[in-house]
């Protein structure tokens, strides 16, 4: 069965700090993978999304994530931490099964100390 | 270009009463979905509907049902509310996208409707 793994509930992390927040995947398939973010009292926000080729990819915000596929992982990574980056951020995988379904992680969340 | 709304952004609700939960999207997206976000387990599929006329179950559908009212309305509905339906619910839509050879789906989330239940 699909599942998504974000092993850090909460991380701590000052102002100008690098961050890297952890999210593995278990999927038959080459997966589509997303991270999103969630302000507080907020929806969902897409950062950034891989489905094929270059396995670094950019997203908004400053963000980029890294594919590795040997790892069965997508990890996040800023390299200087904003205090407006406080937020709760998810990890989801898309089967590509036709079924448009999304599988979420149970996220984490980042706290910035000023 | 509202995106995806949602109505209500809270509600309160007693033990077996019912309501409904309204969403509605102006993206002309084919696909639509209902979640609830609870504390420590992300966000949970409940309904689907891949496209207008069709309506599927998700991770979580017991006590709930769903109605996909024409391409842009998706509503959920609680016929009598349970203490364990408080939560946070999330109504999202997608297109198909991608390139050659290549199709995901790209959800956009709407702003959430926080209910609790007495």
């Amino acid at each position: 069965a699909q599942s998504v793994t974000q092993p850090d509930i909460h991380i701590t992390v000052s102002e100008g700090a690098s961050l890297e927040l952890r999210c593995n995947y278990s999927y038959g398939a080459t997966p589509y993978l997303f991270w999103y973010v969630q302000s507080p009292g907020q929806g969902l926000q897409l950062l950034l999304k891989y489905f094929s080729g270059d396995t670094l990819v950019q997203g908004i915000k400053g963000f980029e994530a890294e594919f590795k596929r040997s790892q069965s992982s997508f990890n996040l990574r800023k390299p200087s931490v904003h205090w407006s980056d406080a937020a709760e951020y998810f990890c989801a995988v898309a089967t590509t099964s036709g079924t448009y379904k999304y599988i979420f992680g149970t996220g984490t969340r980042l706290k910035v100390l000023a | 270009n509202a995106g995806v709304t949602q109505t209500p952004k809270f509600q309160v609700l007693k033990t077996g009463q019912s309501m409904t939960l309204q969403c509605a999207q102006d993206m002309n997206h084919n696909s639509m979905y209902w979640y609830r976000q609870d504390p420590g387990m992300g966000l949970r599929l409940i309904y689907y509907s891949a496209s207008e006329g069709t309506t599927d179950k998700g991770e979580v559908p017991n006590g709930y049902n769903v109605s996909r009212l024409n391409k842009r309305e998706f509503s959920l509905r609680l016929e009598s509310a349970a203490p364990s339906q408080t939560s946070v619910y999330f109504c999202a839509s997608s297109i198909l996208s991608g390139g050659e050879g290549a199709s995901y789906n790209e959800q956009f989330f709407g702003p959430g409707t926080r209910l609790t239940v007495l």
